[in-house]
């Protein structure tokens, strides 16, 4: 079954901290996707990373990293130094070459940055 | 990157009434599109895919009679809530890609409130 657990209803920190949003997925594809997404509270998605399942290297951008794990089936998300304008709602998410590419999403991550 | 509107932005109708969501993909041509719902800090769940010139495919558990879709050209799909109610209200959102494989770009999104 392709499926995905973000198991973080919600996170509060204070400004400057690390944190990390833990993604764990399910699927029998060996070709798949996987992607986090921002979603502020406009509504938009901001689209943050696509990462293939052949690709396991850890990717940094800026203040964020990712870490993804076929071993234990988890693509983690990780702020650095957080700041008050990363609050948001943070999707995991995972495509399947044999589903068409439809994108399942996780149920969301609220994440509260505090000053 | 590439660039998906929706419009309207955001809709108010009165319950009973129908009501057309247009999603438009501006610098490519998107062969695929597909239409997400998500209700008040829940997740985003698909609803259907529709490729060009083609019937659009529904996910279980959504009525086809009720969420018209239209994909006639290579840059706009359009979805149509008939007879819309209170229990339709919700953001909806739609996504654009060319080809299998190709990125998924997600438009802003409609807010539709049914009084």
């Amino acid at each position: 079954a392709q499926k995905v657990t973000q198991a973080q209803t919600e996170i509060s920190v204070v400004e400057k901290e690390d944190v990390t949003l833990d993604c764990v997925y399910e699927t029998r594809d060996t070709t798949y996707y996987l992607f986090w997404y921002k979603q502020p509270p406009s509504g938009e998605l901001v689209f943050l990373i696509r990462r293939n399942s052949f690709d396991e290297q850890n990717e940094i951008s800026g203040r964020y990293s990712w870490n993804f794990q076929k071993s234990t089936s988890s693509f983690n998300f990780t702020i650095t130094a957080s700041q008050v304008v990363d609050s948001a709602v943070y999707f995991c998410a995972l495509s399947e070459a044999t589903r068409d590419d439809k994108i399942i999403f996780g149920k969301g991550t609220r994440l509260h940055i505090l000053p | 990157g590439a660039v998906v509107s929706q419009h309207p932005s955001w809709v108010i109708c009165k319950s009973g009434t129908s009501v057309k969501i247009e999603c438009r993909s501006l610098d490519f041509q998107a062969t695929t599109m597909f239409w997400y719902r998500q209700f008040p800090k829940q997740s985003l769940m698909l609803m259907a895919t529709s490729n060009e010139g083609s019937k659009a495919t529904y996910e279980q558990g959504v009525e086809k009679d009720k969420f018209l879709i239209n994909h006639a050209s290579l840059t706009l799909s359009t979805l149509t809530v008939t007879s819309a109610h209170p229990e339709d209200s919700s953001f909806y959102i739609c996504s654009a890609r060319d080809a299998p494989g190709d990125t998924q770009y997600f438009g802003p999104g409609t807010r539709l409130t049914v009084l």
